[in-house]
C-alpha cells in the first residue's frame, strides 16, 4: 500500500532555532517528493521538489534532503522564524498513468515557531 | 500570471444537499487536481481532469463528479452531501498532467450541517 508517514506530528521550538522534519514512504513506483508549507485553511506551497537522482534541495532556509534507497526524507529548517508556524506536507508522486503523477500526502507536521 | 482561484472561499449545506465548487487554473496550465482535507489530515486525491478528460481517480464515492471546460477551469461536484464531506476542498493545477509541479489554491473550506 502506497503510504507516507511523517513524524513527529507536532513540534514547538524556540525563534531562532533549527529543526528537523522527518518523512518515511513506501509509494512506488517513486517518481518525486516534495514538500509543502500549509497555513491554516489556506491551501499548500509548494517549498521543494526532488527527483530520484537529486539527494538535497535547497529553498532559503528550508533544505529538503531523499534517500530513495531507504525512502525517507527530511525537511531542516535553519534560523526558524514565526512565519515558519505552519504545517508541513510531505508528498510523493508514483508514475500513474502515461505522464500522470498520482500524489500521496502525509499528514504533516504541524509546527509553531514560539518566541 | 495568474495563480489558482477558488470559489466560493466558504459555504455551509444541508445534509443531502449539492454543491459546485469551482476553480479556474494558473495560467498555462491544462491539467486540474481535486482534493479532499479533513481537518488534521493530509489532501485526500479526488479525480484529476487533463485536456477536459478525467485521467484518475481517488477512493470516493460517484456522487463525486467533476468536468473541466476548454479554458481548463473545472468543477467539482457533490450530491446528496453527507455530514463527513465537511472538509477544505482543494483544487491544484499543473502543466501536463504532474510533470512541472502543482499550484495549488486557497481551497472552499465546505461546512455540511
Amino acid at each position: 500500500k502506497n503510504q507516507v508517514e511523517q513524524s513527529p506530528q507536532s513540534l514547538i521550538i524556540l525563534e531562532g532555532k533549527n529543526c528537523t522534519l522527518q518523512c518515511n514512504y513506501t509509494v512506488s513506483p517513486f517518481s518525486n517528493l516534495r514538500w509543502y508549507k500549509q497555513d491554516t485553511g489556506r491551501g499548500p506551497v509548494s517549498l521543494t521538489i526532488m527527483t530520484f537522482s537529486e539527494n538535497t534541495k535547497s529553498n532559503g532556509r528550508y533544505t529538503a534532503t531523499l534517500d530513495a534507497d531507504t525512502k525517507q526524507s527530511s525537511l531542516h529548517i535553519t534560523a526558524s522564524q514565526l512565519s515558519d508556524s505552519a504545517s508541513y506536507i510531505c508528498v510523493v508522486g508514483r508514475i500513474y498513468t502515461g505522464t500522470a503523477s498520482k500524489l500521496t500526502f502525509g499528514t504533516g507536521t504541524r509546527l509553531q515557531v514560539t518566541l | 500570471e495568474t495563480g489558482v482561484t477558488q470559489s466560493p472561499t466558504h459555504l455551509i449545506k444541508t445534509r443531502g444537499q449539492q454543491v459546485t465548487l469551482r476553480c479556474s487554473s494558473q495560467s498555462g496550465h491544462n491539467t486540474v487536481s481535486w482534493y479532499q482535507q479533513a481537518l488534521g489530515q493530509g489532501p485526500q486525491f479526488i479525480f484529476q481532469y487533463y485536456r477536459e478528460e478525467e485521467n484518475g481517480r481517488g477512493n470516493f464515492p460517484p456522487r463525486f463528479s467533476g468536468l473541466q471546460f476548454p479554458n481548463y477551469s473545472s468543477e467539482l461536484n457533490v450530491n446528496a452531501l453527507e455530514l463527513d464531506d465537511s472538509a477544505l476542498y482543494l483544487c491544484a493545477s499543473s502543466l501536463e498532467a504532474d510533470l512541472y509541479g502543482y499550484t495549488f489554491g486557497s481551497g472552499t473550506r465546505l461546512t455540511v450541517v
